[in-house]
């Protein structure tokens, strides 16, 4: 069975600090991923998607990127941390149509 | 642009009140409609999905329902446990992204 691995569960870090959120997918190949960043009582803000290795699609402009460098593998990133980067994280794999989540990373900017 | 709107924000509902939640969506060729149940701090968990206008899927005490421009999450004697909050998604027939709506947020009273 399909397993999606999302690590660290919760992070404290300083504005100007670097991140890097990674996820992995276990079970199947090929699979589109997904990052979305969730604000308190808020719906799911998509992020980035990719449909294949280094194949990244953007849907909103700001302080991070992504990279698929492995098949089963996502990566979400920032070089310099801002402080409305706060928020639950969340990475996500599909092979047909629904989504499959894993458990989120509640990142804190201080 | 594909987009998603939810209703009611909040729900507030006695044990064994049965109503309905609302998704209403506008996408350039529907793929599929999720539902999802979120539990504080957690990742979304996979309910339902809908690919055409008429469409019906039941578990337990949930129904979901499609037409061509919404879905019905119908709950029958909700029971406290069935507080969470319950997320809406489309897919486009590009089959990549996956759009999220703001959720509805269910308070079930015993």
């Amino acid at each position: 069975s399909q397993t999606i691995h999302q690590w660290p569960a919760t992070l404290v870090q300083p504005v100007g600090s670097p991140l890097s959120l990674e996820c992995t997918v276990e079970g199947t190949s090929n699979p589109n991923l997904y990052w979305y960043r969730q604000a308190a009582g808020r719906g799911l803000q998509l992020l980035f998607y990719s449909v294949g290795i280094g194949q990244i699609s953007s849907e909103v402009p700001q302080n991070l990127s992504a990279s698929r460098p492995q098949d089963r593998q996502f990566i979400l990133s920032s070089k310099k941390l801002l402080l409305s980067d706060s928020g639950f994280y969340l990475c996500a794999w599909s092979v047909r149509t629904e989504a499959f989540f894993g458990q989120g990373t509640r990142l804190t900017v201080v | 642009e594909d987009q998603v709107t939810q209703s009611p924000e909040a729900l507030r509902l006695q044990e064994g009140e049965s109503s309905s939640l609302n998704c209403s969506y506008t996408v350039s060729g529907l793929r599929g409609l999720f539902w999802y149940r979120q539990d504080p701090g957690k990742g979304p968990e996979f309910l339902f999905t809908l690919y055409s206008a008429g469409e019906e899927k039941e578990k337990e005490r949930l129904k979901a329902t499609l037409t061509k421009k919404e879905s019905f999450l119908h709950i029958t004697a909700p029971k406290p446990e069935d507080s969470a909050t319950y997320l809406c998604a489309v897919q486009d027939s590009s089959a990549s992204k996956i759009i999220f709506g703001s959720g509805t947020r269910l308070s079930i009273r015993p």
